[in-house]
């Protein structure tokens, strides 16, 4: 089946640096994608979503760019803080049916450094 | 508003016992989930419910069973449990309409044992 995946498991920066974390789709007739962050021992927390008709999308700090020539999608996060450490997760929406769920990726751990 | 609450928080379960995890969300969502998350697997749909009454399995459903009897709440059963189910289980729900995809919100977890 087709599946969404990450290309990092782990990325380590310091404070103030920006970060990218990359994720790779294999489902072409994706149309939704959204990225949360989970901290330890929370739920999944909403980041920033993104429709398959946009290619960019900007937020707080937050940036997400969707290629859909090479079905790749990421997260910038501008002028990292310490507070950002948590694990990333990409989502993309599937539709089943006429109803839609959405597959998640296992997650990228972000690490920031003071 | 509360969002989307779980309980219980923590629990441990002996092999083959039962129990209910109970979800509820104040947003007037249509659709509500069970997800579970497992190190290193990330989060897998279990069942899924796209109004009252009505449910449909996800990715992983065997061993679980959900009722959705009121809008705000979806519960997730474990009839006899296995230690292949101790796992995290979220709960999310969105406002999704047939057809258009809506952000899920996530609960706080509910951490579970099986011993």
């Amino acid at each position: 089946g087709e599946s969404v995946g990450l290309h990092l498991p782990t990325l380590s920066v310091q404070e103030g640096d920006n970060s990218i974390i990359n994720c790779a789709y294999s489902n072409s007739a994706s149309d939704y994608f959204i990225w949360y962050k989970q901290e330890s021992g929370k739920g999944p927390q909403f980041i920033i979503d993104i429709r398959s008709n946009m290619d960019k999308r900007q937020g707080q700090r937050v940036t997400v760019l969707l290629n859909k020539t090479v079905k790749h999608l990421s997260l910038q996060i501008a002028a990292t803080q310490p507070g950002d450490s948590a694990v990333y997760f990409c989502a993309e929406n599937l539709r089943a049916a006429g109803y839609s769920t959405l597959t998640f990726g296992k997650g990228t751990m972000l690490l920031v450094s003071p | 508003n509360a969002g989307v609450t779980q309980t219980p928080k923590f629990r441990v379960l002996k092999t083959g016992q039962s129990m209910t995890l109970l979800c509820a969300q104040d947003m007037n969502h249509e659709y509500m989930y069970w997800y579970r998350q497992d190190p290193g697997m990330g989060l897998r749909l279990i069942h899924y419910s796209v109004g009252e009454g009505t449910t449909a399995k996800g990715e992983v459903p065997d061993g679980y069973n959900v009722s959705r009897l009121k809008k705000q709440n979806f519960l997730l059963g474990l009839e006899s449990a296995a230690p292949s189910q101790t796992s995290v289980y979220f709960c999310a729900s969105s406002y999704s309409k047939r057809g258009v995809t809506d952000t899920q919100y996530f609960g706080p977890g509910t951490r579970l044992t099986v011993l």
